[in-house]
């Protein structure tokens, strides 16, 4: 049973314009949420985290929300820019410092 | 610049075989993690490791076996290769006690099992 759960296989939006991808948790005991990204034949590279306290996290054009109550995050990308088409993977930390990932959405960014 | 190196980019290995995935990481990192990554399931753990000769099994241990005889290198194992383990196996690795935002994802090694 997946802990983590990224409901959207796929987006597509326009340039300029604003990707938000969620993602839902079940484990209530999750202390750390992260994003990653993921271009073909690559590892994921690390994009945003928020630690379980917050509600938000800003970096430059990724914002991360965290709605504990809801058990669900979301990343906002804006202005979206063709370079970030990408997977997208949700992760989340649990109690033995191991993480469990979401099942990844496809962001397709059109010019 | 931290580096997580798997051993091959691809591999296509028969039924049966015994397969080895090789990690190896250059950052002193105490924790070494193996994950498979599958078209909508995501990545999955499959075991990890805290410190040398210790192992923990992740989410979907079943027919793997690891091993850590040194610090930078966690070993994947199939003693028997099936069609069904078919897929992209990803390293990791992270700072004990550290935010999770270090952790650092090898490039993968695409397996396939005829």
């Amino acid at each position: 049973d997946q802990q983590v759960k990224q409901n959207s296989p796929s987006l597509s939006v326009q340039e300029g314009r604003i990707s938000i991808l969620n993602c839902d948790y079940t484990n209530s005991m999750f202390d750390y949420f992260l994003w990653y990204k993921k271009y073909p034949a690559e590892g994921p590279t690390f994009l945003i985290s928020i630690s379980s306290i917050k509600d938000k996290n800003e970096d430059g054009r990724f914002t991360v929300f965290l709605n504990k109550s809801a058990k669900h995050l979301s990343l906002h990308i804006v202005p979206s820019q063709p370079g970030d088409s990408a997977v997208y993977f949700c992760a989340a930390r649990g109690n033995n410092n191991d993480m469990r990932f979401g099942a990844g959405t496809r962001l397709t960014v059109k010019p | 610049d931290v580096k997580v190196t798997q051993s091959s980019r691809y591999l296509v290995k028969r039924t049966g075989e015994k397969v080895f995935l090789e990690c190896v990481q250059d950052m002193d990192h105490e924790n070494m993690f193996w994950y498979r990554q599958d078209p909508g399931l995501g990545l999955r753990l499959i075991y990890f490791s805290y410190d040398v000769k210790m192992k923990e099994k992740g989410d979907i241990p079943e027919g793997y076996s690891v091993s850590r005889e040194k610090k930078e290198r966690f070993s994947l194992i199939l003693e028997s290769a099936s069609t069904n383990q078919t897929s992209m196996y990803l390293c990791a690795s992270g700072t004990e006690g550290a935010p999770p935002d270090t952790q650092y994802f090898g490039p993968g090694t695409r397996l396939t099992v005829l």
